[in-house]
């Protein structure tokens, strides 16, 4: 059964701290997204890669956010320095093309993060 | 800028009732519209889709509806069982950039009482 993972699945932090969030997308699957949740803003995009280069950041604040992939097998974000408002709970998707049309995106379970 | 807007946030049937979230979409440009459900502390899962070539696609007992030229689509569940209570989101998916940009609904949150 494959499925996208993500670890850890609950994070507790303080401001100011370094906070790394890993996936393991689904194998086979060539494009990761990063998307964060909160009740206020609901699902919000962060960045994707496709074939591991980054395509779109743009909804990702630079000065303390990134996104990288090392390797076909593992994505990772990170936050630093964290801040309170950074709390929510972050998921990673994974796809593929289907049929040139679009993508189908299969989530993680999510990582909560808590920061005080 | 694009927008998807879901309604209503919040929906009550009794079990056995049919359920209908309705989305309508901004960007004429989206060709693929998701309907994900999320139950809690999950995350979300694709249930059914459809392409802006279809207009109707059905699965048991959900069913998607597509009106391009309205640019509305809607989620049917019919017969509904308590173990549909969730959040369903929609969310409508374009090209960019060499790849592809999904913007989410806010999201519904369906209570099936027993």
């Amino acid at each position: 059964d494959a499925r996208v993972t993500q670890t850890p699945r609950h994070k507790v932090t303080e401001m100011g701290q370094e906070v790394t969030m890993r996936c393991q997308p689904i194998l086979g699957h060539n494009t990761v997204f990063w998307y964060r949740q909160t009740m206020m803003q609901g699902l919000e995009l962060l960045a994707y890669f496709r074939n591991r280069a980054p395509l779109d950041d743009s909804g990702m604040p630079k000065d303390r956010f990134s996104a990288e992939m090392p390797d076909a097998t593992l994505a990772t974000l990170k936050i630093q320095p964290s801040e309170p408002r950074d709390s929510a709970v972050y998921f990673c998707a994974s796809g593929s093309p289907s049929g040139g049309l679009s993508y189908e995106q299969y989530f993680g379970p999510g990582t909560r993060l808590t920061v005080t | 800028g694009e927008n998807v807007e879901q309604h209503p946030s919040t929906l009550s049937v009794q079990e056995g009732d049919s359920a209908v979230i309705k989305c309508t979409y901004s960007d004429s440009a989206s060709n693929y519209f998701p309907w994900y459900k999320q139950e809690l502390g999950k995350g979300p899962q694709l249930i059914i889709d459809i392409r802006s070539n279809v207009g109707e696609k059905k699965d048991q007992r959900i069913a998607v509806t597509l009106n391009k030229t309205a640019k509305h689509f809607s989620l049917h569940i019919t017969e509904t069982q308590p173990e549909d209570s969730a959040v369903y989101f929609c969310a409508a998916s374009r090209p960019n950039t060499g790849g592809f940009k999904t913007i989410f609904g806010a999201g519904t949150r369906l209570f099936v009482k027993a």
